[in-house]
């Protein structure tokens, strides 16, 4: 049972142009929704976030979209840089007294090309 | 400020052996949590603490995994026997609680140790 599954393995984009990674959940509890960036042999690294009573979160070159209606969610990177390859993990949490158990996607690996 | 420290980096060791990873939180974190990511998943949350008290760790195999927070601060994940499909990498993360100001409530993983079972 995938709670939150992100259904692009990969992507590839130009220097310049807009990334944009997709994510979706099943779980009506989740209540809190985070965007981690991975290298290679490193930790996931806290990139955005945004709350169920939210829409739109903004930071920098980088906004994540909620559509909770359809339970789904996109990171929008513009414009992309070559050092934005990574993979990308988007994660999920409940609010309350469950908050912080993160349930993540499989990931996507973002390759941007100069 | 420090990250999450993780100890050792790597680990290779034969099935049924013991192995022991540790981790140092965030100061000022209460809440550390303990993540598997095998190879091409996202992490899945084996258990997690608040101060030296677990607060879940539905998703914990106990018959082989152990995990301990003393004094609220360092923990330790022992498995013992490992099996070949412990392989992966186990992270650790800490982060302040619901509420705190911090975009993403400080939530901090560390590098994590990668463990090989042969």
């Amino acid at each position: 049972d995938q709670q939150v599954k992100q259904n692009s393995p990969s992507l590839s984009v130009q220097e310049g142009r807009i990334s944009i990674l997709n994510c979706d959940y099943t779980n009506s509890m989740f209540d809190y929704f985070l965007w981690y960036k991975k290298y290679p042999a490193e930790g996931p690294t806290f990139l955005i976030s945004i709350s169920s009573i939210k829409d739109k979160n903004e930071d920098g070159r980088f906004t994540v979209f909620l559509n909770k209606s359809a339970k789904h969610l996109s990171l929008h990177i513009v414009p992309s840089q070559p050092g934005d390859s990574a993979v990308y993990f988007c994660a999920a949490s409940p609010g309350g007294t469950s908050y912080g158990k993160l349930t993540f996607g499989q990931g996507t690996i973002l390759t941007v090309h100069p | 400020e420090a990250g999450v420290a993780q100890s050792p980096r790597y680990k290779i060791i034969e099935k049924r052996q013991s192995v022991a990873f540790w981790c140092n939180p965030i100061s000022g974190h209460a809440t550390l949590y303990w993540y598997q990511q095998i190879l091409g998943q996202g992490p899945k949350l084996l258990i997690q603490f608040q101060n030296n008290g677990v607060v879940d760790d539905s998703q914990l195999p106990k018959d082989r995994f152990s995990a301990e927070r003393l004094k609220g601060v360092d923990s330790t994940l022992k498995i013992q026997p490992a099996k070949l499909e412990d392989s992966a990498v186990y992270l650790c993360a800490s982060s302040l609680p619901p509420g705190a100001i911090t975009a993403g409530y400080g939530y901090t993983f560390g590098s994590g140790t990668r463990l090989t079972v042969v």
